[in-house]
């Protein structure tokens, strides 16, 4: 069964900070997912990787296939981009993905 | 449409009532999900169709919880003799490839939320 962690469960910081949310799952995966989840919102999907790096605006995506791991990065946090930010895994031969259970991130003016 | 269509964004419902939600995914996107968010946990997966079939249903908590596509388009999750516990946001998403192995960029729906009284 595909375990997947995330840290920190809460992240609080000042708007410019660098942030990084954690993510480590302990199977084989085909795909990791980085969704984000506005408070009484829907889901919007920022990344999926494989392997390597991705980079949208000012969101950085990183997974490390040998240590099962992912992180996702904002540079100049922003207010507007306080949300719950979710990893999901899918694993190799699977079709359902095995999600984290969040990281409730607030940027402060 | 334009996205994932879900309705009804909100079902109050007694104890014992069945329930259906419906998924209109994006169309062309032969790949679809349902999963659910109970309150303060994280999102669970419930079952996963490509065209009308559903090859994965491991996710199902129960036999009171099934699920049809028809058309290889809508989709509806029924919900028989609910109980408390059922009460969640039940999340629909899509894609246009064929389960995680190869997905695509997953789309979300809105949700559908559900309170069991």
């Amino acid at each position: 069964k595909n375990e997947v962690e995330q840290s920190p469960q809460n992240l609080t910081a000042q708007e410019g900070e660098f942030i990084t949310i954690n993510c480590s799952y302990s199977v084989g995966i085909s795909a990791l997912h980085w969704l984000q989840q506005h408070p009484g919102g829907g889901i919007v999907s920022l990344f999926m990787l494989s392997s390597g790096k991705k980079k949208h605006g000012r969101l950085i995506a990183t997974i490390n296939i040998q240590e099962k791991h992912s992180s996702l990065h904002i540079t100049a946090s922003h207010p507007r981009d306080s949300a719950v930010y979710i990893c999901a895994a899918g694993a190799i031969g699977a079709d359902g993905l095995t999600f984290g259970k969040g990281t409730h991130l607030i940027i402060q003016p | 449409g334009a996205g994932v269509s879900q309705s009804p964004s909100n079902k109050v419902t007694e104890k014992g009532k069945d329930v259906e939600l419906r998924c209109d995914p994006i169309s062309g996107h032969t790949a679809l999900y349902w999963y659910r968010q109970s309150l303060g946990q994280g999102l669970e997966f419930l079952i996963y169709f490509q065209g009308n079939s559903a090859p994965d249903k491991s996710g199902l908590p129960s036999d009171r919880f099934s699920a049809e596509r028809t058309g290889g388009s809508v989709s509806t999750l029924t919900i028989q003799r609910t109980q408390q516990e059922d009460s969640a946001v039940y999340l629909c998403a899509s894609s246009t490839h064929p389960g995680t192995s190869n997905t695509g960029e997953l789309f979300f729906g809105e949700g559908s939320r559900l309170t069991v009284l």
